[in-house]
């Protein structure tokens, strides 16, 4: 147990919808990060936050968006899903956003999407 | 052209076998180099980092670096079936942040 959790585990949900994940990161993890995984494009950055502010941009879409909470929780919101959103979304925490050997992420289990 | 390409697999060995896992790399600037380990429906886990050039060993895991050649690799000794996973490759750039870019990862399958 990576001491990272996300909910829910599984959510299932139609084209045209909103859905929203929730990660909280492990105790003391300033650095949240959010990752999409699918079978065609792999495991990808989306975006990172640091201690409530956003530190990073991936490959996140407009329609996606985040937040990270005064308490270090951040949500991801998933808007006008698409057939192609469904995928495995990832939460990683690390200790902090700056270099420090090593800044290991941790990833809880996911949160698996799937779009009808 | 991808910035960490990975061979897909999948790989079956039998239980005992040494394991070669491979990525390379196109961007120079990258400075850490990771393995990861995936099993089915759940979340990659840390195995192994590196940001030298050269071998680091842990046990049966030996990652190996060569900046030169923008090539990394994981060797697995003495391979149990429990191995049995997706290992990923990963880098990052350092820096501000310490987003990470993934291979695609190359699916093992040990066999007892």
């Amino acid at each position: 147990d990576s001491g990272v959790t996300q909910t829910p585990k599984h959510l299932i949900t139609a084209t045209g919808q909103r859905v929203t994940l929730r990660c909280s990161p492990r105790s003391g993890d300033l650095s949240v990060y959010w990752y999409q995984q699918s079978l065609d494009q792999g495991l990808q950055f989306l975006i990172q936050y640091y201690n409530g502010e956003e530190r990073a941009k991936g490959n996140i879409l407009e329609r996606f968006s985040a937040q990270q909470f005064p308490d270090l929780h951040s949500e991801l919101n998933l808007s006008s899903l698409e057939l192609g959103d469904s995928a495995l979304y990832l939460c990683a925490s690390s200790v902090s956003g700056r270099t420090q050997l090593p800044d290991t992420q941790y990833f809880g289990p996911g949160t698996r999407l799937t779009v009808l | 052209q991808k910035e960490v390409e990975q061979d897909p697999g999948p790989l079956s060995v039998p239980e005992g076998a040494i394991v070669s896992l491979n990525c390379t790399y196109s961007n120079s600037a990258f400075q850490y180099f990771m393995w990861y380990r995936q099993y089915s429906r759940k979340g990659p886990e840390l195995l192994m980092y590196t940001y030298s050039s050269g071998n680091k060993e842990d046990g049966r895991f030996t990652a190996q670096v060569d900046k030169s050649s923008k090539y990394i690799s994981l060797f697995i000794r003495d391979s149990q079936p429990s191995d049995s996973a997706t290992y990923l490759c990963a880098m990052s750039y350092g820096g501000a942040t310490n987003k990470l870019i993934f291979g695609t990862g190359t699916l093992l399958a040990v066999q007892p």
